[in-house]
């Protein structure tokens, strides 16, 4: 199972908004409405922001959204703050209790 | 409020094996299923497996499964995941994390340093 697709990088000012892709295949983000996003700051360990595609957890800022498209998923940060600069990786369930996670996305903000 | 307390931090050389240990706090382990998921440097996150205790049901990603053991012993409420022949390239930190389709609760991570 091949990682997903994921920019390495993307940036944007205070009150911004980025988007982050991740393409997977129809094996796992094509066929299943399980992806999720994690925000990942160093040091800690991820937290989760989105589940079944775009549904945010309890507490998580309602600046963050998801969507899915085909074969691509998608994460949302609106009014970007400073504390979001942290890496994002998407998860996409792929059938027979397995996962895969996308290469990781590092969120700068300017 | 579920916990998950993972086990310290572990040196080990290459060819050896480590066990990283996930013991639940706050509910049973057969409420749910534990994954593991390892990022090393310059790396994403990868899933390594998980298990379902209730069901005794294990599962393992293709890039570990010649390697990689998960475990559950339901009397102490902990999961393992032992890790085999350990290579330079596997130094990097070991998460468990509680999984429904998403990993909603995480462990803080064990860091598993490969050195001769």
């Amino acid at each position: 199972q091949s990682a997903l697709t994921q920019p390495p990088s993307v940036s944007g000012s205070p009150g911004q908004s980025v988007t982050i892709s991740c393409t997977g295949t129809g094996s796992d983000i094509g066929t299943y409405d399980y992806v999720s996003w994690y925000q990942h700051h160093p040091g800690r360990p991820p937290q989760l922001i989105i589940y079944d595609v775009n549904q945010r957890p309890s507490g998580v800022p309602d600046r963050f959204s998801g969507s899915k498209s085909g074969n691509t998923a998608s994460l949302t940060i609106s009014g970007l703050q400073a504390e979001d600069e942290a890496d994002y990786h998407c998860c996409s369930y792929a059938g027979s209790y397995s996962y895969v996670f996308g290469s990781g996305t590092k969120v700068t903000v300017l | 409020q579920v916990r998950l307390v993972q086990s310290g931090a572990e040196m080990k050389k290459p060819g050896s094996s480590v066990k990283v240990s996930c013991q639940t706090s706050g509910d049973s382990l057969n409420t749910y299923t534990i994954t593991w998921v390892r990022q090393v440097p310059g790396h994403g996150l990868e899933w390594m497996g998980g298990i379902i205790p209730a069901l005794g049901r294990v599962n393992y990603a293709q890039t570990f499964e010649e390697r990689v053991t998960i475990t559950a012993d339901k009397s102490s409420n902990t999961a393992y995941m032992t890790l085999r022949s350990l290579r330079f390239e596997d130094t990097g930190v070991y998460y468990c994390a509680r999984e429904f389709y998403y990993m909603d609760v995480w462990g803080k991570g064990t860091a598993v340093t490969v050195s001769s």
